[in-house]
């Protein structure tokens, strides 16, 4: 089975930059996944990470360490659209394709 | 086509009623999933289909059943769902080693 922890809720400003870090621990890995969400809306694909390091994408940046069971998404130069719930999710190498999410972090962009 | 597509969008069935979600995509993938999601929580994985067999089920009480015709279409037929069973219910796809795709859900209530 899989543990995966994120804080609940984060707030920053407009341009300020905002770390969301995650935690897991699985029998199995076989990769994390960071996902957007707004609220009522389809999980929107941020980012994969299967090897240790800093894999970047424009605004966002996302890090792993699989000796730690530690990731975190990095959000730099905030919109107010980045206002948004970001899930980890991670895959289990023992069950192929089974994504498993953490319960995710409300980030809040103030102006 | 680079979308997972969902229809209705939204539903709204007595506990008595038949009805069946259906979900399309176009992209070659041969991983398809069913995920729901309740306010405020992460996706909940249901179902995995891999090459049009069924290879997880979550335990998902029998009035929730899959059926996966090709390896474009996902249907998951409801019969006899509690008000409890209300929530969006979002189909996924993926190839075996790339992002999942997430389809924008049906907003499913039971009444």
């Amino acid at each position: 089975g899989q543990n995966i922890d994120q804080p609940t809720e984060m707030t920053a400003t407009e341009g300020a930059i905002v770390q969301i870090n995650c935690t897991y621990q699985t029998s199995g890995f076989n990769g994390l996944f960071w996902y957007q969400q707004h609220a009522g809306e389809a999980p929107t694909f941020l980012s994969y990470n299967v090897l240790d390091g800093l894999e970047e994408k424009g605004r966002f940046s996302s890090f792993l360490s699989r000796s730690k069971g530690y990731s975190y998404l990095l959000l730099k130069e905030l919109q107010m659209k980045d206002s948004a719930s970001y899930l980890c999710a991670v895959r289990d190498r023992d069950s192929w394709g089974k994504l498993q999410f953490g319960a995710g972090t409300q980030v809040v962009v103030t102006p | 086509d680079t979308e997972v597509t969902q229809t209705p969008k939204h539903l709204v069935m007595g506990m008595t009623n038949k009805k069946s979600l259906k979900c399309e995509q176009h992209m070659g993938h041969r991983a398809m999933y069913w995920y729901k999601q309740k306010a405020k929580k992460p996706p909940e994985l249901m179902f995995v289909y891999s090459y049009e067999k069924l290879s997880i089920n979550e335990s998902v009480p029998s009035r929730f059943s899959p059926e996966c015709p090709n390896s474009s279409l996902l249907n998951l037929h409801l019969h006899a769902l509690q008000p409890e069973d209300s929530a969006l219910y979002l189909c996924a796809s993926s190839r075996s080693t790339e992002e999942y795709t997430f389809g924008s859900g049906t907003r499913l209530t039971v009444v």
